[in-house]
């Protein structure tokens, strides 16, 4: 069965500085990633996508992709209270079918 | 710019009730459009999506049913809700084509009682 890991948390980070968030993925073959945020009792807002290896940069948000380790994560620099929430992790398997982890819940300390 | 819309927003129903949701998007022709489910705590479950007017791929058998009537109109439905359909349900569209991006709508608080 296809799979996408994140580690729930809670993950506190304290204001102003970088946050870390992992997401592991079981199918080598997978093409396309993405980040979406979720607040409390809102739908999932798309922070960024990231195609190939290496970093993508947009804003404070930077994704990271290694296929060969079949790992991608986001990085929030300088961050801040409005950053808490769940980010989930989302990577397609096959053609149509995008497949989410369970999401990290970050809460940032002011 | 693209737009969805979907409703109820919040619904409270008594086992056994029927269900219909709703969703529309605006701004786009033939999309792919979704109807995924989060329980408390839990994941987003992918239920049904559809890449043309009546026709729909169902990824977990229950006793949801979804149906296309037309282009941009996507509609989730139950005969006889269960206590276990209650969650949050999120319908979804990405531009026709494989693997491009998925965006939602604003979600249904669905209780059942």
């Amino acid at each position: 069965q296809k799979e996408v890991e994140q580690n729930s948390g809670p993950l506190s980070v304290p204001e102003g500085a970088i946050a870390s968030l992992n997401c592991t993925y079981s199918d080598r073959g997978s093409q396309s990633f993405f980040w979406y945020r979720q607040y409390s009792g809102k739908s999932p807002e798309l922070i960024m996508f990231i195609y190939s290896n290496g970093d993508k940069e947009d804003g404070r948000f930077t994704a990271q992709l290694n296929k060969a380790s079949q790992y991608v994560s986001l990085l929030i620099r300088d961050s801040q209270p409005s950053d808490s929430a769940t980010y989930l992790c989302a990577v397609f398997f096959g053609n149509e079918k995008l497949t989410f982890g369970t999401g990290t819940r970050l809460t940032i300390i002011p | 710019s693209q737009t969805i819309h979907q409703w109820p927003a919040t619904l409270v129903q008594p086992v056994g009730s029927p269900l219909s949701l709703e969703c529309t998007v605006e701004g786009t022709s033939n999309p792919n459009l979704y109807w995924y489910r989060q329980a408390a705590g839990r994941g987003l479950q992918l239920l049904f999506y559809s890449v043309g007017i009546g026709q729909i791929s169902s990824e977990v058998p229950q006793n949801l049913s979804a149906s296309r009537p037309q282009d941009r109109q996507f509609i989730l439905s139950s005969k006889k809700l269960l206590l276990s359909d209650s969650g949050f349900y999120l319908c979804a569209w990405s531009r026709a084509g494989s693997r491009n991006t998925i965006y939602f709508g604003e979600g249904s608080w669905l209780t059942v009682v």
